[in-house]
């Protein structure tokens, strides 16, 4: 099973402000990675897939890179309403595990 | 629109059997995968399994496999996720969703609470 540790756990910052969230992959997952974003009493929403493609309606600041163990999710100007959960996904190998998240808080 | 309705919250005592459903419309159900995913309170996502409504496949991940059972019926673009018997570490919130032609959830269901206790 393939392991994503993502860091921080916590991220403390500013509207306005950039955010650079961490998975990492056990072993090399390709491109096969996806980001999640999710809200207090939500369901999880797709906002990344294969390291780097948007989902549909997510906003250019958000932006996905890496391949292989190391991925990065940029969110280039934090707006208020993304301080929320960020947890990272596999789909390389059955089964598709997730990471522990990333919480993104208001300092 | 694409859409997956979950059943309602749910309250169950240890040992108690249980079936939760999953009923999507608006997409061609037996097309693509369906899968599960555990939020424990306060805690990350799991992936427990997936299911193929097509040919009805399903793979689990090792943490669920003989604990839980995945199936759909097809008939009434419905997939299930049940326990033979529960117990309190059982008590989270299930979603259910659909893995898209980006091979990743795209749609969600709401969750269904469920919460065992005696």
């Amino acid at each position: 099973e393939i392991v994503l540790t993502q860091s921080p756990a916590t991220l403390s910052l500013s509207p306005g402000e950039r955010a650079t969230l961490s998975c990492r992959a056990s072993q090399s997952v390709n491109s096969y990675l996806a980001w999640y974003q999710q809200k207090p009493g939500q369901a999880p929403r797709l906002l990344i897939y294969d390291a780097f493609n948007r989902a549909t309606g997510i906003p250019a600041r958000f932006s996905g890179s890496g391949s292989g163990t190391d991925f990065t999710l940029t969110i280039t100007s934090l707006e208020p309403e993304d301080f929320a959960v960020y947890y990272c996904q596999q789909r390389s190998n059955w089964p598709h595990t997730f990471g522990g998240g990333t919480k993104v808080e208001i300092k | 629109e694409v859409q997956l309705v979950q059943s309602g919250a749910e309250v169950k005592k240890p040992g108690e059997s249980l079936k939760i459903s999953c009923k999507g419309s608006g997409y061609s159900f037996t097309s693509y995968w369906i899968g599960w995913v555990r939020q424990m309170p306060g805690k990350g996502l799991e992936w427990m399994g997936i299911i193929y409504p097509g040919g009805s496949e399903t793979r689990y991940s090792p943490s669920f496999q003989g604990q839980v059972t995945i199936s759909a019926d097809k008939s009434i673009t419905t997939a299930y996720l049940q326990w033979s018997s529960l117990k309190a570490s059982d008590t989270a919130m299930y979603y259910c969703a659909r893995q898209g032609s980006s091979g990743f959830f795209d749609f969600w269901g709401r969750g269904a609470l469920v919460t065992v206790s005696s």
